[in-house]
């Protein structure tokens, strides 16, 4: 069973529209999170959520809007999506001993 | 704030060369010290870690030691192969708090 699923694993999109990408996990864990990579393989935290509540928001855009229905979920809604933010996005889950387990990315592309 | 350097890559080798990665930080307190895999197509996965001076976290065949004095966790193997290509990340948690702070990457091409 996969720890961590994100989908979609592609993401191809014309500038403005709306999309969100989803993120689950099954490990029971407490803390979420969003990170962004970009083309040079730089990664970034972007949001952090502790049982559905906002822990960590690093400078990203207002129209990055993180929701966490519950503590096993975490999903990213972005909205007028610009060519700047086509990138490969990670959602992650946070165990004991500070491991963190990861999705298999969500390759996001804004034509 | 904390920081992560590892060296620019990509770093290209031969079939059972030795290699090493080299990773420096910039913390208050101890942080824990981590090494990233990323294989192609994939997420990130743990590699090692070391959460205390002069730990040695080791798995696969990759070993790296918390050096507290040089503020280094330099990512070491003896012998690559080509299944190791990957990007591989160093990454801290300060003691502060729960948040990753990651190097660069450094992309390894390993050679038949």
């Amino acid at each position: 069973d996969t720890a961590v699923s994100q989908t979609p694993k592609y993401l191809v999109t014309q500038m403005g529209n709306d999309k969100s990408i989803k993120c689950e996990q099954n490990l029971g864990h407490d803390t979420m999170y969003w990170y962004k990579q970009d083309s040079k393989k730089f990664l970034k935290i972007m949001f952090s959520y502790n049982n559905k509540e906002l822990i960590i928001n690093e400078t990203v855009p207002n129209r990055f809007s993180p929701k966490s229905p519950d503590k096993a979920h975490l999903n990213l809604h972005i909205n007028s999506l610009e060519l700047g933010d086509s990138a490969v996005y990670f959602c992650a889950s946070g165990a004991e001993g500070l491991k963190l387990f990861f999705g298999s990315g969500t390759q996001l592309s804004v034509l | 704030g904390d920081s992560v350097t590892q060296m620019e890559g990509p770093v290209t080798l031969s079939e059972e060369a030795f290699l090493t990665i080299n990773c420096t930080y910039t913390a208050t307190g101890y942080p824990s010290l981590f090494w990233y895999v990323q294989y192609p197509g994939e997420g990130l996965q743990l590699l090692l870690k070391a959460t205390k001076a002069d730990d040695k976290g080791s798995n696969k065949g990759f070993e790296a030691t918390y050096r507290k004095e040089t503020t280094s966790f330099h990512l070491e193997k003896g012998s690559v192969q080509v299944s190791d290509s990957a990007v591989y990340f160093c990454a801290l948690i300060g003691r502060a708090g729960n948040m990753l702070t990651f190097g660069g990457g450094t992309r390894l091409m390993v050679k038949p």
